[in-house]
């Protein structure tokens, strides 16, 4: 069965800190995901992956930065967190193919203090 | 730009009660159609998908018709139970310019009591 597992399920950092989330999925999917999704706003695209060592801008890409060094594993960077980071961070992956569906993670809980 | 729309909510139902939530895109090519559920404090899980028009995507007693002349796919269950209980997203999947991109509706929350 598919899975994406991503490292944390609740995590408190300060502000100031670089924070990493991780994803790995044992699907061998080319995409890979990393979403926000905060009450009425649903869920926001921060970057994605179509492949190893490539990265694009999703709709929300500031504060954030990525890295995908191996095609089963993507993670998403806090630079400097900020309180307004304090959000659920969801990662997905899907296979190069607008027939197939995502696959999400369960998600990390993240506070910024 | 594609887009997908829901009906908002909250929705709040008595057990057995039908549901219908409302879903309506936009795509400028053919694209794939879901819906995914999320219990609290979990991620999304699929729910079901349609890849092509008149496709009819079921799962757990939900089902959506992919509509193309309506540009809809709306979700029903005839008889909800109280694990019904969650958000729902619609959502699609379309080839953009570097390779397949989804959207995703706000989610609707359903609540069952009973």
């Amino acid at each position: 069965d598919v899975k994406v597992t991503q490292s944390s399920r609740y995590l408190v950092k300060r502000t100031g800190e670089k924070v990493f989330l991780e994803c790995v999925q044992d699907m061998d999917h080319e995409n890979m995901f990393w979403y926000r999704q905060d009450p009425g706003l649903g869920l926001r695209l921060i970057y994605f992956s179509y492949d190893v060592k490539m990265k694009e801008k999703g709709d929300i890409p500031e504060g954030y930065s990525v890295s995908r060094e191996k095609k089963e594993r993507f993670s998403l960077i806090l630079e400097s967190a900020s309180t307004n980071q304090t959000s659920m961070y969801l990662c997905a992956s899907s296979l190069f193919d607008s027939n197939q569906p995502q696959h999400f993670g369960d998600g990390t809980r993240l506070s910024i203090l | 730009g594609d887009s997908v729309t829901q009906m908002e909510g909250p929705v709040t139902l008595s057990e057995e009660a039908f549901l219908t939530i409302n879903c309506t895109y936009t795509a400028t090519g053919y694209p794939s159609l879901f819906w995914y559920v999320q219990y609290p404090g979990e991620g999304l899980q699929l729910l079901l998908k349609a890849t092509k028009a008149d496709d009819k995507g079921s799962n757990k007693g939900f089902e959506a018709t992919y509509r193309k002349e309506t540009t809809s796919f709306h979700l029903e269950k005839g008889s909800v139970q109280v694990s019904d209980s969650a958000v729902y997203f619609c959502a699609l999947s379309d080839w953009g310019g570097t390779g397949n991109q989804f959207y995703f509706g706000t989610g609707t929350s359903l609540t069952v009591i009973p």
